[in-house]
């Protein structure tokens, strides 16, 4: 069975701190996706990233970049510079290759970053 | 606009009655799911469809809930006989699996209370 533990449920921090939110999945799968969403206060989840199983190169994207790691079973987001905007609550989400292709999420974690 | 619209964006009914939640998805996509966001449970899978193929009902909660589609676009999911656990809120998704890489793009939600 799919599965993804986002371990942290609630985050604080002060702007312009750095703060990364970790992800851990379980499949039986050797193709998947592993996928970020945001949801800000709007309740609209806006998507960040994908990153299929085969390629494990970190990727970086302004304030924002994923560690993704196998070995691990992870894939760890990283805000640098943290801003008062990116109070959220971030899912991190696998989706199957099978037939439906569903995405089965994390619990999320919700970032209050204080200004 | 061109992204996936739900409405009502708010529903409050009384307890044993009927809602319907109407979902419209993003042009040309053929892959629709419905997910549930409610407190303590996270977000989950209910129903999925793909073009003409008969729909994936397995994450549905019981014979209370049923979705249909009409003409591959716009789709409907009712919940009979109303519960209080049924409070949540309800989002929709499409995707077009030829395209992006399977990326599911949500609506705002439908928030259902019922008293």
């Amino acid at each position: 069975a799919q599965k993804v533990t986002q371990a942290q449920t609630e985050i604080s921090v002060v702007e312009k701190e750095d703060v990364t939110l970790d992800c851990v999945y379980e499949t039986r799968d050797t193709t998947y996706y592993l996928f970020w969403y945001k949801q800000p206060p709007s309740g609209e989840l806006v998507f960040l990233i994908r990153r299929n199983s085969f390629d494990e190169q970190n990727e970086i994207s302004g304030r924002y970049s994923w560690n993704f790691q196998k070995s691990t079973s992870s894939f760890n987001f990283t805000i640098t510079a943290s801003q008062v905007v990116d109070s959220a609550v971030y899912f991190c989400a696998l989706r199957d290759t099978g037939a439906n292709s569903k995405l089965t999420f994390g619990k999320g974690i919700t970032l209050s970053v204080r200004p | 606009g061109a992204g996936v619209s739900q409405s009502p964006s708010n529903k409050v009914t009384e307890k044993g009655k009927d809602v319907e939640l109407r979902c419209d998805p993003i042009s040309g996509h053929t892959a629709l799911y419905w997910y549930r966001q409610s407190l303590g449970q996270g977000l989950e899978f209910l129903i999925y469809f793909q073009g003409n193929s008969a729909p994936d009902k397995s994450g549905l909660p019981s014979d209370r809930f049923s979705a249909e589609r009409t003409g591959g676009s716009v789709s409907t999911l009712t919940i009979q006989r109303t519960q209080q656990e049924d409070s949540a809120v309800y989002l929709c998704a499409s995707s077009q699996p030829r395209l992006a890489g399977y990326e599911q793009f949500f609506g705002p939600g439908t928030r259902l209370t019922v008293l």
